[in-house]
C-alpha cells in the first residue's frame, strides 16, 4: 500500500523562485490536506480540500496555493519563495470529515529557502 | 485560535520506565488523537478517542479522553528504546464547517538503554 506519496523528499530554492510540491494518495480518500511544520513547533494547515474542485483556506495559507482537479492528487504551489516559507511540509488525507477518521500523513518535504 | 498546549515539552527517560504526557486545550473537543513521529517521518496515528472518559489501549500505549473534553493523556509502558520520538496529541470540535484537527508542540521523547 502506497498510501500518501510526497514528491520531492528535499529541495533547495533560491528566494524568488517558484515550485510545487508534490502529493497523490491512492485511498480514494476525499479529504486532503496540507501542514508545514517549523522546528520544535506543531503542525499548522496551510490548505484543505474536502474533495476534487473544492478548496480552502487553512491557518497559514499566505504564499501558497493549491488545486485539486482530482481526488488523488494535491499539489501545493509556492509562487515565490521566501526564507519564511522554510520548513517541512506534509500532505495528510482522510476518508472523511472529522469525528470518526484520523488522518494519513505522507512523509515530507524538507524545503530551505535561501 | 485554538490552542492546545502538551506538556511535557521534551522528557529523557530510562529503558523500562513508564512515561505519562498530556494535552490541553483552550475548548472542548469532541475527537483526539495521539500520532508518533519517527526522525525524518510523517507522523503515524496511534490512538483515537471519540468519548468523554474514553480509555483505549494500544499495546504498551494507554490514551484518555479527559472527561472536561479539554484534555487528553498518552501513557506508555515499560518504555524501550523504538519509542524514542516526538508524540503530538490533535483535536478537533464537530462545530459546522469544520474538516480539521489543531495540533499539539509534541512531547519529545528520549529513551536512554
Amino acid at each position: 500500500n502506497a498510501g500518501v506519496t510526497q514528491t520531492p523528499k528535499f529541495r533547495i530554492l533560491k528566494i524568488g523562485q517558484s515550485m510545487t510540491l508534490q502529493c497523490t494518495q491512492d485511498m480514494n480518500h476525499n479529504y486532503m490536506y496540507w501542514y508545514r511544520q517549523d522546528p520544535g513547533m506543531g503542525l499548522k494547515l496551510i490548505y484543505y480540500s474536502v474533495g476534487a474542485g473544492i478548496t480552502d483556506k487553512g491557518e497559514v495559507p499566505n504564499g501558497y496555493n493549491v488545486s485539486r482537479s482530482t481526488t488523488e492528487d494535491f499539489p501545493l504551489r509556492l509562487e515565490l519563495a521566501a526564507p519564511s516559507q522554510t520548513s517541512v511540509y506534509f500532505c495528510a488525507s482522510s476518508k472523511g470529515a472529522i469525528g470518526n477518521y484520523g488522518y494519513t500523513f505522507g512523509s515530507g518535504t524538507r524545503l530551505t529557502v535561501v | 485560535g485554538q490552542q492546545l498546549n502538551q506538556s511535557p515539552q521534551s522528557m529523557f527517560i530510562q529503558e523500562g520506565e513508564d512515561v505519562s504526557m498530556n494535552c490541553t486545550s483552550s475548548s472542548i473537543f469532541n475527537t483526539w488523537l495521539w500520532y508518533k513521529q519517527d526522525p525524518g517521518e510523517g507522523p503515524v496515528l496511534l490512538i483515537a478517542l471519540y468519548k468523554a472518559g474514553e480509555l483505549t489501549s494500544n499495546g504498551r500505549l494507554t490514551a484518555q479522553f479527559g472527561i472536561t473534553r479539554k484534555d487528553s493523556f498518552l501513557n506508555i509502558s515499560a518504555s524501550i528504546p523504538s519509542d524514542v520520538g516526538i508524540y503530538f496529541c490533535a483535536g478537533a470540535a464537530s462545530t459546522s464547517g469544520t474538516y480539521k484537527y489543531i495540533f499539539g508542540t509534541g512531547t519529545r521523547l528520549k529513551v536512554l538503554a
